[in-house]
């Protein structure tokens, strides 16, 4: 089955600068790749996500790649602030459009921003 | 006001005893899902419906039991063949395969 690796577990920056999670994927078939952003306490919320016929997507500060030839993709957050200080989760997953097949997340990376 | 909704928010089990958790959804969504938080673990399925009156088991079931007898009700029960229940759980529902979660309800054991 799928299976998911994210680097970095955690992920210290000063407020200004920009930060990059990875994540890697095995299945080839995967198709879709969301990224979550949970903040403590409360359920993950979709930040954006990636289908496999494109290979970057923004959406002002936060961008994702996809690159597939190497199974990877990765979230950019640039300008961080404070307020981005959160555990970011990665998934994968072979849904089509419509569909609903389920998620594989990665185990999580734990972004703190410093004032 | 639309969404996924979970409660309770925060639940204590007697040794040997069953619970149940409940999932409700007003998004009209067909497929939902439970998963299990641990720290540092991520997310782990434990079970996931694609339509009502069906469900699947996801890679960790053992311990956990279901229904799905209407769209917008997906009930987990952590039964007392679970020997370490306590841990944060996460319901789902998607559309276009897109997931959207609840606030979580937090179990413990007493």
């Amino acid at each position: 089955g799928e299976n998911v690796e994210q680097h970095p577990s955690t992920l210290s920056v000063q407020e200004g600068d920009s930060a990059v999670i990875k994540c890697t994927y095995s299945d080839s078939a995967s198709n879709y790749f969301p990224w979550y952003k949970q903040e403590l306490g409360k359920g993950p919320q979709l930040i954006i996500d990636i289908r496999s016929n494109v290979g970057e997507k923004k959406d002002q500060r936060i961008a994702v790649t996809l690159n597939k030839t190497a199974k990877h993709f990765s979230l950019h957050i640039t300008e961080t602030q404070p307020e981005d200080s959160a555990v970011y989760f990665c998934a994968a997953s072979k849904g089509v459009e419509g569909g609903s097949e389920k998620l594989v997340f990665g185990k999580g990376t734990k972004l703190t921003v410093n004032p | 006001d639309g969404g996924i909704t979970q409660s309770p928010k925060y639940l204590f089990r007697k040794e040997g005893q069953n619970v149940t958790l409940s999932c409700e959804q007003n998004l009209n969504h067909d497929a939902m899902y439970w998963y299990r938080q641990d720290p540092g673990q991520g997310l782990r399925l434990i079970y996931y419906s694609q339509i009502v009156n069906d469900f699947q088991k996801g890679d960790i079931a053992e311990g956990y039991s279901v229904s799905r007898e209407k769209k917008e009700s997906f009930p987990l029960t952590v039964t007392s063949a679970q020997k370490n229940p306590t841990a944060f759980y996460l319901c789902a529902s998607s559309i276009a395969n897109i997931q959207y979660f609840g606030a979580g309800t937090r179990l413990s054991v007493l």
